[in-house]
């Protein structure tokens, strides 16, 4: 079974701060994928990134970056200098071997002010 | 990433009418959509699988009767609303793949039933 938790139901932080969003995964499969999405009040899906399980690399894109770690089943997101656009819900979600479908986290949502 | 249309964006509708909502892959062809449902403030929930000229495969707790999907090709699926209550009233979202470890949104759609 596959599970993924995002302990942070919600985050108030004001603009400019830093704010980083938990992920923890569970899953059997050695191969697998993470992903994050943003939902913004107008519901669509926007994928922010895929990460595979051999890939520990951190990565960034521009005020954003994923801090993946294996040996404790994590795939945090950061987001610096946070803006009242980044206003939204994330979601954290794993496809794990050769499952195909999303396993979604509940979600974090993120309030920034001004 | 790929185009996914998902339409229409919002469809009120009376109780005992049925709705069609459509999902299509603009850019690529999709052997696999899926179909999830979200209640206001959670997460979503995965309904149903289809792949391209096959049955769906639902979710458990799912009634294939009342959300009809068809995947008649590559490149569009459809989930049919029967006879819709009040309580199907939800925001539905559907994704496509183009292989395992890809999952590309619709914009979503939200059915009200009155």
């Amino acid at each position: 079974a596959q599970k993924v938790t995002q302990a942070q139901t919600e985050i108030s932080v004001v603009e400019k701060e830093d704010v980083t969003l938990d992920c923890v995964y569970e899953t059997r499969d050695t191969t697998y994928y993470l992903f994050w999405y943003k939902q913004p009040p107008s519901g669509e899906l926007v994928f922010l990134i895929r990460r595979n399980s051999f890939d520990e690399q951190n990565e960034i894109s521009g005020r954003y970056s994923w801090n993946f770690q294996k040996s404790t089943s994590s795939f945090n997101f950061t987001i610096t200098a946070s803006q009242v656009v980044d206003s939204a819900v994330y979601f954290c979600a794993l496809i794990g071997g050769t499952a195909s479908k999303l396993t979604f986290g509940t979600g974090t949502r993120l309030q920034v002010t001004l | 990433g790929a185009v996914v249309s998902q339409h229409p964006s919002r469809v009120i509708c009376k109780s005992g009418t049925s709705v069609k909502i459509e999902c299509r892959s603009l850019d690529f062809q999709a052997t696999t959509m899926f179909w999830y449902r979200q209640f206001p403030k959670q997460s979503l929930m995965l309904m149903a699988t289809s792949n391209e000229g096959s049955k769906a495969t639902y979710e458990q707790g799912v009634e294939k009767d009342k959300f009809l999907i068809n995947h008649a090709s590559l490149t569009l699926s459809t989930l049919t609303v029967t006879s819709a209550h009040p309580e199907d009233s939800s925001f539905y979202i559907c994704s496509a793949s183009g292989h395992l470890t890809e999952a590309f949104f619709g914009q979503g759609t939200r059915l009200t039933v009155v």
